[in-house]
């Protein structure tokens, strides 16, 4: 079992490009999520997915797109990189029945310039 | 922004217990307590939650006062790898959005 993976670990951007940051797990869970962490703060949830073919919104979702067309990924778009989007992004996953039991993957850096 | 309140730091002599504290001021009835740890930048790993009673597992103990307006994380035997910023959170049950606040750092002292 790898967990949750997230690649790149690390990621500079220049202000206007867009990318994508890929999470995939291989526990067959149903949940999963994308949070951003800045500096000294807590985590804030960008988007999540219940399923596949079903995403929502969570409380910072503006600047970034999902989709969720297998279970095992949930890449997360930036489509225009701005210098207030880098932050260290985490992805998560959980079974449906174990709700706020959550695996986090190890992270990835994004510096927009 | 967090729901819950917590101390921004405490420190803990390795070997002793760790006993961090946690305000849930609004919690609701049907809302579980979840606590997790991150150390040093790696994504958080979930320790443990309840909802009225006490519970323990391998990696700690949650004592939950009898209001549910606060509660306590207590690792019996801190270590040195013990040192990370804890965060308690409340949530619904089958919910999956937790709103993490900014924690307390722990630091375990040789």
């Amino acid at each position: 079992n790898a967990g949750v993976t997230q690649t790149p670990k690390f990621q500079v951007l220049k202000t206007g490009q867009s990318m994508t940051l890929q999470c995939a797990q291989d526990m067959n869970h149903e949940y999963m999520s994308w949070y951003r962490q800045d500096p000294g703060m807590g985590l804030r949830l960008i988007h999540y997915s219940v399923g596949a073919g079903i995403t929502d919104q969570g409380e910072v979702p503006n600047g970034y797109n999902v989709s969720r067309s297998t279970t095992e990924d949930f890449p997360l778009r930036l489509l225009s990189a701005a210098p207030s989007q880098t932050s260290v992004y985490f992805c998560a996953s959980t079974f449906r029945e174990k709700a706020g039991e959550l695996f986090f993957g190890e992270g990835s850096r994004l510096t927009v310039l | 922004d967090a729901k819950t309140t917590q101390p921004p730091s405490m420190d803990c002599a390795e070997g002793r217990a760790a006993n961090l504290p946690c305000n849930h001021s609004t919690i609701s009835g049907n809302e579980y307590v979840y606590w997790y740890r991150q150390i040093h930048s790696q994504g958080p790993q979930y320790i443990i939650h309840g909802l009225k009673n006490n519970e323990t597992n391998e990696m700690a103990s949650l004592i939950i006062t009898e209001d549910r307006k606060s509660s306590t994380l207590i690792l019996p035997h801190a270590t040195l790898r013990d040192t990370a910023v804890y965060y308690c959170i409340d949530s619904g049950a089958g919910s999956y959005q937790l709103t993490f606040g900014k924690g307390t750092k722990l630091s375990v002292i040789p």
